[in-house]
């Protein structure tokens, strides 16, 4: 049983234009969530977080949008530049639950110049 | 320079003959887990450690084993390896507070023939 999906496998856009990746979970006790993204041949490398007493977050050109009655999250980039093309992961966990992380299936972003 | 270090990056072992890949951080975290990265599946934890001597089984520990009798090391043991653990490893670490973001090690490519 997938808990968290990532049902868009694969997602190219314009250089410049918003990129918005999507999550979905279906646990109930997940408190917090991140997402991480990773290169070919290199480990995943974290890139923001979000706690369930929180609807966004932001780090420059990266922001993260939750919706818990939905059980929906949500990566905006913008602009995307070209250095953003690489595999995009969500993860979740619950808060007291040591470390036991659950993440998504992934989805590959292109940017394309 | 923070990180974590997994041995080998490559190998290419037999049906049976047990194996062991190393995992080792320098930043005093105390969460470390494992990790199998197959295609269409994303990233699926194995197993994880709260601290020293304190392990518990992520979503599919079937097949493993593994240790931590120092903070630093977190060794992966596959005592009989298959063909069906074949997959990219990753270790990470995080910590000290439970919600924090994982640093992961370079991946270690198993292909079990």
């Amino acid at each position: 049983d997938q808990q968290v999906k990532q049902n868009s496998p694969s997602l190219s856009v314009q250089e410049g234009r918003i990129s918005i990746l999507n999550c979905d979970y279906t646990n109930s006790m997940f408190d917090y969530f991140l997402w991480y993204k990773k290169y070919p041949a290199e480990g995943p490398t974290f890139l923001i977080s979000i706690s369930s007493i929180k609807d966004k977050n932001e780090d420059g050109r990266f922001t993260v949008f939750l919706n818990k009655s939905a059980k929906h999250l949500s990566l905006h980039i913008v602009p995307s530049q070209p250095g953003d093309s690489a595999v995009y992961f969500c993860a979740a966990s619950e808060t007291g639950g040591y470390q036991k992380v659950t993440f998504g299936t992934g989805t590959k972003l292109q940017v394309i110049p | 320079e923070a990180q974590v270090t997994q041995n080998p990056r490559y190998l290419i072992t037999v049906t049976g003959k047990k194996l062991t890949v190393t995992c080792s951080q320098n930043m005093n975290h105390e969460y470390m887990s494992w990790y199998r990265q197959d295609p269409g599946l994303g990233l699926r934890q194995i197993y994880y450690s709260m601290n020293v001597e304190v392990t518990d089984k992520g979503d599919v520990p079937e097949g493993y084993k593994v240790s931590r009798k120092e903070k630093r090391n977190f060794p992966l043991i596959l005592e009989s390896p298959s063909p069906n653990q074949t997959s990219l490893y990753f270790c990470a670490s995080s910590g000290p507070e439970m919600n924090t973001e994982a640093f992961f090690g370079q991946g270690t490519r198993l292909t079990v023939v």
